[in-house]
């Protein structure tokens, strides 16, 4: 069981370049996160999904575009890099019942900086 | 809107003394709450949840406390080691009807002193 997995952990870009972030996740979860970790401003919501072929946006979604082809793949894209999106990604994913919210498993992140 | 706060931002304490972090949120309106520990560079690692209708619960050296009504959650640490230096983070779930979301707070940043 890996868990939460992410690729790539670290990536230069320089402003303007496109790229993907990819989040794996092994187990079966239907919820997944995205967020950004950034000092003085904590981790805060980018994009979220709650199944197959559903996203919805988070608390700062704008630069962002995200999709869930596969119930295990949650991909986070930029689509023209700006320097504010220099920050650390991270993934997490939440195994939901009709009862309660379970707790969140995150990945290790992807250190992303925009020159 | 929901807020979360930690006070404090840091904290240094000798080695085997109990200590306490604290977490307060704005609206008692919450689905559950959840303490994570992160180290340098790494991901968020869970530590403890306590659903909206609980009072605490407890894992090892750690309890973690909840009173929804004065929006207030604390995590207790009992014998502190050098291996908790971190950062601890609380998080509170809204409600599904408002997006079910994590609400993070900035972290307390602990270090225990050998």
């Amino acid at each position: 069981n890996a868990g939460v997995t992410q690729t790539p952990k670290f990536r230069v870009l320089k402003t303007g370049q496109s790229m993907t972030l990819l989040c794996a996740q092994d187990m079966n979860h239907e919820y997944m996160y995205w967020y950004r970790q950034d000092p003085g401003m904590g981790l805060r919501l980018i994009h979220y999904s709650v199944g197959e072929g559903t996203t919805a946006k988070g608390e700062v979604p704008d630069g962002y575009n995200v999709s869930r082809l596969k119930k295990q793949n949650f991909l986070l894209g930029l689509e023209s890099a700006a320097p504010s999106q220099t920050s650390v990604y991270f993934c997490a994913s939440s195994l939901h019942t009709s009862l309660s919210y379970n707790e969140q498993f995150f990945g290790p992140g992807t250190r992303l900086t925009v020159l | 809107k929901q807020e979360v706060t930690q006070i404090p931002a840091a904290l240094s304490v000798p080695e085997g003394e109990n200590l306490v972090l604290n977490c307060s949120f704005t609206d008692s309106a919450i689905y559950n709450l959840q303490w994570f520990r992160q180290d340098p560079g790494k991901g968020l690692t869970s530590l403890l949840l306590i659903q909206s209708s609980q009072r605490e619960q407890t894992s090892g050296r750690l309890n973690a406390s909840l009173d929804k009504s004065s929006g207030r959650s604390t995590l207790y640490i009992a014998a502190s080691q050098p291996g908790d230096s971190a950062t601890y983070l609380c998080a509170v779930r809204l409600p599904y009807n408002q997006g079910g979301k994590l609400i993070f707070g900035q972290g307390t940043e602990l270090s225990v002193k050998p």
